[in-house]
């Protein structure tokens, strides 16, 4: 039974470009959460896809935007990049209305 | 908003040693809480949960009781190893409504076993 996976695992980018990060959800799942880890510090919920939707929101910028596809894959998207934007990002998955989340391995994000 | 709150790192300790790491929380509603464990390089991994008062979250040895009356949700083990070396982390998960949850967690408390 495959987990939670992401892609890329690592990625350099500059300032003010955009980036694009993936994520599979652990099969049977239909509920992606996004989360931002700065260094040392606790993961940051960005947003949750359900049905293709954007269910909740945290406190990010609209700079930050998603997308959940019909095989309930993700993608996070971030415009205008700054370098406080370098971080991990972590994709969790979870079943509908079940509170516990599955965690994929991170991609490190790097802003020069 | 609700928040947690780690005893603050690292955590050195030898091999068969006791560990607590203290986790209390604040909270509007009556969340489910969950200890996160991270290897170097790694995501998180699921090590616990507790989804009620007095409930007993248990695994690998590991333990955290939900204490409503203090709000805290402590972990314990009773003997560390060195492949225990990692990043700890306490989290709650509120309910949004529409069945929808939100994990808020705490800074994390890095563990350093030495054989």
């Amino acid at each position: 039974d495959a987990g939670v996976t992401q892609s890329p695992t690592h990625l350099i980018k500059t300032r003010g470009q955009q980036v694009t990060l993936r994520c599979s959800p652990k099969s049977g799942h239909d509920t992606v959460s996004w989360y931002q880890q700065a260094l040392g510090q606790g993961p940051q919920f960005i947003f949750q896809y359900y049905e293709e939707e954007e269910r909740q929101r945290g406190n990010f910028p609209d700079r930050f935007s998603g997308h959940q596809f019909p095989n309930y894959s993700s993608e996070l998207n971030v415009n205008a990049l700054l370098l406080g934007d370098s971080a991990l990002y972590l994709c969790a998955s979870s079943l509908g209305n079940q509170e516990t989340q599955y965690f994929g391995p991170g991609t490190r994000l790097l802003v020069l | 908003g609700d928040s947690v709150t780690q005893m603050e790192g690292p955590v050195t300790l030898s091999e068969e040693a006791f560990l607590t790491i203290n986790c209390t929380y604040t909270a509007t509603g009556y969340p489910s809480l969950f200890w996160y464990v991270q290897y170097p390089g790694e995501g998180l991994q699921l090590l616990l949960k507790a989804t009620k008062a007095d409930d007993k979250g248990s695994n690998k040895g590991f333990e955290a009781t939900y204490r409503k009356e203090t709000t805290s949700f402590h972990l314990e083990k009773g003997s560390v190893q060195v492949s225990d070396s990692a990043v700890y982390f306490c989290a709650l998960s509120d309910p949004l409504g529409a069945g929808s949850y939100q994990l808020t967690f705490g800074k994390g408390t890095k563990l350093s076993v030495i054989p």
